[in-house]
C-alpha cells in the first residue's frame, strides 16, 4: 500500500536555525498539510496546500513557516528560525481529494529538537 | 468552528472485554467524523469514518463506531479488546467545505489493554 514518507526522522537544531522538513507524499494525491504534535499531546493543523498554494493555515503558521512543493513529488515545510517552543512532533498528510470521503494519509512523523 | 471532545485520557481494558473510547462533536453543518490510532513513534493511521447513512461503521482491525446525533458523539468501540490495540486514539472531524478541507483532532485517549 503506498504511503506517506518524511525525512528525517529525527532533526535537532539550535535555536535561531532554519530546518526544512522533507515529505513525500502518495503519488496521486493533490491536497496537502502540515500538522504537528507536542510531545504526548494534541495533533495540531498547521496548513493545508493545493493547486501549488496556500488553501488554509492556522494562527500558529506564522511568517517564521513557509511550505513548498519544489518538484512533483515532494513537499517541505520550512522554519526559518527556530524557538525553543517549535519542539514538536511534525507530521505531513496527503489526501486524495477534498471530499469528506477522502481520509488524509499521514506520515511517520519528524521529531524536531530545538536546543 | 468544527471541534471534538474526547472526555477520557486514557481507558484500562483486560484483553478479551469490550472496549469503548468515547468521543463527542460539535459542527455547524453535516458531521464528518474519523477515528484515527498512533502507536509510539508512527504516524496516524485511520481506522473508520462516518460520512452518511448507517450509524453503525465499521473499519480496520475489528473496530467500530456508533454514531448518535441526538448525543452528537461517534464513540469507538471494539467488542474483544486485544493487548496489540493499546495505543492513542484520535477522534477527528472534517470539514466538508473549501479546498483540501482540514481534519480537527480531539486531545486524543491512551488505551491501555492488560492481559
Amino acid at each position: 500500500e503506498p504511503e506517506v514518507t518524511q525525512t528525517p526522522s529525527h532533526q535537532v537544531t539550535q535555536m535561531g536555525q532554519e530546518v526544512i522538513l522533507r515529505c513525500v507524499p502518495i503519488s496521486n494525491h493533490l491536497y496537502f498539510y502540515w500538522y504537528r504534535q507536542i510531545l504526548g499531546q494534541k495533533v495540531e493543523f498547521l496548513v493545508s496546500f493545493y493547486n501549488n498554494e496556500i488553501s488554509e493555515k492556522s494562527e500558529i503558521f506564522d511568517d517564521q513557516f513557509s511550505v513548498e512543493r519544489p518538484d512533483g513529488s515532494n513537499f517541505t515545510l520550512k522554519i526559518r528560525s527556530t524557538k525553543l517552543e517549535d519542539s514538536a512532533m511534525y507530521f505531513c498528510a496527503s489526501s486524495g481529494g477534498t471530499g469528506v470521503n477522502s481520509p488524509l494519509h499521514f506520515g511517520n512523523g519528524t521529531r524536531l529538537t530545538v536546543t | 468552528a468544527q471541534s471534538v471532545a474526547q472526555p477520557e485520557d486514557q481507558v484500562n481494558v483486560a484483553e478479551g472485554n469490550p472496549l469503548t473510547v468515547k468521543c463527542t462533536y460539535s459542527v455547524s453543518g453535516n458531521p464528518y467524523l474519523f477515528w484515527y490510532v498512533q502507536y509510539p513513534n508512527r504516524g496516524l493511521q485511520f481506522l473508520l469514518k462516518y460520512i452518511t447513512g448507517d450509524n453503525l461503521v465499521k473499519g480496520s482491525y475489528g473496530f467500530e463506531a456508533e454514531f448518535n446525533k441526538s448525543q452528537t458523539s461517534f464513540h469507538l468501540k471494539k467488542p474483544s479488546a486485544l493487548v496489540s490495540d493499546s495505543a492513542l486514539y484520535f477522534c477527528a472531524v472534517r470539514d466538508g467545505g473549501g479546498t483540501a478541507s482540514k481534519l480537527t483532532f480531539g486531545t486524543g485517549t491512551r488505551l491501555q489493554v492488560t492481559l
